[in-house]
Order: C-alpha cells, then structure tokens, then sequence
C-alpha cells in the first residue's frame, strides 16, 4: 500500500472512444504527477500539478487533458487514442514540487491501457 | 540533452552481491533517486544521494559521484524477491525527475 490508488487497473478501449483515469492519494501531498510509461522505455513526465496549479506540460498531445480538483485527486481524460497510447499510465505525489529534495515521489500501480 | 544510462538487464545468483550502475548528463543536479519496480506493480522509493559517498540501508547501498555523473546500487545477500527492475532518475535544476530505462534484475537459484 503505496497511498496512492489508480483505478482502473486495467482499460482497453476503441481509439473513438473516451475514458478516464483515476487517481487518488492519501497522504497530505501537495504535488502529483502523470507518468508514461512504455516497455524499456524511461518513465515520460505528462504533466505535474503543485498546490491544484498545473506547472508542467511536456508536449502532451491534446487528445489527453488532465484535471485536479484538489490537493488529493488528479484525472486523466482520454479522447481519440492512438494504437501508440497503449502503456501503463502512472500516478505520483510528493510533499510539493519543490524545495524538498529528499522526499521522494510516492507511486501508483498504474492503469494499463490498451488501445484497439 | 540530458540523458541517463543503466544496464538493460543483469544476472545475478541468489545470496551474491550485485551492483547496477548509473551514469547520467543532466541540467544540474539537485540529487539521484533509486526504485525499484516489480512487474505489474508501482515503482517504490530504495535510495536518495546528493552528496558524494555512500548510503547504506539494511541489504541495499547507494553510491554517488557527482564529478564522475555517476551512480550505483549495491544489493547484497541476493534474496529472489529482489527480482525487479530498477531505476535510476536525477533531479535536474528545475527540480523535475529524469529517469533511465531501469535495469530489469533476474535472480537465480
């Protein structure tokens, strides 16, 4: 038990179709975190929220929209996938985004998402 | 650009000792995290340097050399549930995670 809960686990979806991830921590954290993460692949950084404010977006195509409503939660909403969309998606948090550079970022297990 | 380098995969006996490097060219250094992930599971925190020398917890160690950008992680007295990948990620100057590939650690009997 990490304190950091996605759901789904697992998600396969038509590239018309719309989805989202969940996810959720529970341990007072500040700053949470999308991940992209493909086989023997380094994890990619989607995007970064710190006190609910987005601060990072690397290039993220548009067909995925993040969304914080608060210091706890973070969704991803998925719209016209493509068949290269299909990796594990993981959820991060850490006490903030910065000035604490020893306190590591906390993950989810990830929601595997594959696209038909 | 910025980039870190780790073995694909490695080999290692149970009750040995293994040592998975890590080399990395980043935009500053605000300090090097090692995780490891098992399959299918999320990655978990092991190691934080950001001084030079090394960081012993229990089985694991962590050793950092800031001038030589370099890194390793010291698991010893193989357990096979130390079968995992493991990953590397540097904190660069605008305090964001650059992360290597992971070395994928296979344990045998």
């Amino acid at each position: 038990e990490t304190g950091v809960t996605q759901t789904p686990r697992h998600l396969v979806m038509g590239m018309t179709n719309k989805k989202s991830l969940k996810c959720e921590q529970h341990l007072g954290h500040n700053a949470m975190y999308w991940y992209k993460q493909s086989a023997k692949k380094p994890l990619e950084l989607m995007f970064v929220y710190n006190f609910k404010e987005q601060t990072e977006n690397n290039s993220v195509p548009s067909r995925f929209s993040p969304e914080c409503p608060n210091s706890s939660h973070l969704f991803l909403h998925l719209h016209t996938l493509q068949p290269e969309d299909s990796a594990l998606y993981l959820c991060a948090s850490s006490q903030d985004k910065q000035g604490h550079q020893n306190q590591p970022q906390h993950f989810g297990d990830g929601t595997r998402l594959s696209i038909l | 650009g910025q980039n870190i380098d780790q073995p694909t995969e490695m080999t290692a006996t149970e009750g040995a000792i293994v040592q998975i490097n890590c080399t990395y060219q980043t935009s500053g250094f605000n300090g090097l995290f090692w995780y490891q992930q098992h399959a299918g599971e999320a990655p978990t925190f092991l190691s934080y340097n950001v001084l030079d020398g090394l960081e012993e917890k229990g089985r694991f160690s962590s050793f950092l050399s800031r001038s030589k950008g370099y890194s390793y992680l010291l698991l010893k007295e193989l357990q096979m549930k130390d079968s995992a990948s493991y990953l590397c990620a540097v904190m660069d100057s605008n305090y964001q995670l650059i992360w290597g590939a992971g070395t994928k650690l296979i344990i045998k009997p």
